[in-house]
């Protein structure tokens, strides 16, 4: 069975631009969650979605979306980029919502310059 | 929010040694597991542990929930078994999944 797979894998971005991020979960999963990585922070959670609808929402600003599709995959849009967004971008599933095993993607890793 | 601890934070070990990893949580929890990131930054899944003792080869776990602990044990460690293992649960407080990641302990194991 395919794992979760997310592009790009790399990114580089300008300060003020956008920029959205895919996810394909495994196949038969419906929640995906996303994360963020940085050496300050350490993994954060930003968001989760299940059946189309964000279940939870970290602790970051709005300039952080995502969406979930019909089949499950999902994007996250990170828009008027800045420097401090330079991260690796971690996507997760699982087979449905609550406390089930997550597994992780490959990331994106982002560069805002 | 819930609070995750690991310890020890780095930990150098010569290729057969033994070690111990440690985890410590603030509040109860639906879901515990472990990763360890390689390189290029994927977590790999090791075990998925809210409670109990599980074994997969050289790697075990052990989580005691009335304690708010979880230890993650490595025997006869080799080379490829550096990297950071991270901790991460899920509070029983939240609706949904939404793991919190524990900073990690960094593992070098010298040939």
């Amino acid at each position: 069975k395919a794992g979760v797979t997310q592009t790009p894998r790399y990114l580089i971005k300008t300060r003020g631009q956008q920029v959205t991020l895919s996810c394909s979960p495994i196949s038969g999963h419906r929640s995906v969650s996303w994360y963020q990585q940085t050496p300050g922070q350490g993994l954060q959670f930003l968001f989760e979605y299940f059946s189309e609808t964000q279940r939870n929402k970290g602790n970051f600003p709005g300039r952080f979306s995502g969406r979930q599709f019909s089949n499950s995959r999902s994007e996250m849009n990170v828009s008027t980029l800045e420097l401090g967004d330079s991260a690796l971008y971690l996507c997760a599933s699982s087979l449905t919502e609550g406390p089930y095993e997550q597994y992780f993607g490959p990331g994106t890793r982002l560069t805002v310059t | 929010g819930i609070q995750v601890e690991q310890s020890p934070p780095d930990l150098i070990l010569q290729e057969g040694a033994n070690s111990t990893l440690r985890c410590n949580f603030s509040d109860s929890v639906n879901n515990l597991q472990w990763f360890h990131q390689n390189p290029w930054g994927q977590l790999i899944n090791l075990f998925y542990i809210p409670s109990g003792t599980k074994q997969n080869g050289r790697l075990s776990a052990t989580t005691v929930a009335t304690e708010r602990y979880s230890l993650l044990y490595i025997s006869s460690s080799q080379t490829t078994d550096s990297g950071v293992y991270f901790c991460a649960v899920d509070g029983r407080e939240t609706s949904g999944s939404r793991l919190t990641f524990g900073e990690g302990t960094q593992l070098t194991v010298n040939p």
